[in-house]
């Protein structure tokens, strides 16, 4: 089973702040995710890639398959980007070869 | 909109009870998929559906139930075998292994 890292756990920054939130798995896969959880609970898909960079806004993801590592950046930061963001490393064999990190808490301070 | 609709938001159990969750989709998504998730855990899959009638277990199955009767709709029932019940619950879909759409949750409780 894929293990998934998140850091930092916790990270409280400025407006206009560069934000980067790191993701880790042990495991070999085909796709990432990354997710973002608003305060009322809900889940939005930002990004799933396999491989690069992809680019939505402010928002940037990045993986690296040889290192076993993807980074979520936010640029020029905004306290609506407050939120928990949840990378998910998906390895392939069906729908339980999806692993979820345990999520970062990023608060944006005005 | 297309999305996926969750009800109810809040929902309270009482010992030895039945309740279940309703989980409904407009994107003409094949795949629908339930997760639980706990406070410092990350996001846990109970069951999933790749097409209606069929179901699979996911990792943590025991004391729950579902059905795929229709396209649209994947109800998770929490039986009273489940003996932690207290957790949120999201509702996804997708067009493969992987969710594409969430719902915006169920948090249910033991009174």
């Amino acid at each position: 089973k894929n293990e998934v890292e998140q850091s930092p756990q916790n990270l409280t920054a400025q407006e206009g702040e560069f934000i980067t939130i790191n993701c880790s798995y042990s495991v070999g896969i085909s796709a990432l995710h990354w997710l973002q959880q608003h305060p009322g609970g809900g889940i939005v898909s930002l990004f799933m890639l396999s491989s690069g960079k992809k680019k939505h806004g402010r928002l940037i993801a990045t993986i690296n398959i040889q290192e076993k590592h993807s980074s979520l950046h936010i640029t020029a930061s905004h306290p609506r980007d407050s939120a928990v963001y949840i990378c998910a490393a998906y390895s392939g064999g069906g729908a339980d070869g999806l692993t979820f990190g345990k999520g970062t808490h990023l608060i944006i301070q005005p | 909109d297309g999305g996926i609709t969750q009800s109810p938001k809040y929902l309270f159990r009482k010992e030895g009870q039945n309740v279940t969750l309703s989980c409904e989709q407009n994107l003409n998504h094949d795949a629908m998929y339930w997760y639980r998730q706990d406070p410092g855990q990350g996001l846990r899959l109970i069951y999933y559906s790749q097409i209606v009638n069929d179901f699979q277990k996911g990792d943590i199955a025991e004391g729950y139930s579902v059905s795929r009767e229709k396209k649209e709709s994947f109800p998770l029932t929490v039986t009273s075998a489940q003996k932690n019940p207290t957790a949120f619950y999201l509702c996804a879909s997708g067009v493969s292994n992987q969710p594409q759409h969430f719902g915006d949750g169920t948090r249910l409780s033991i009174l």
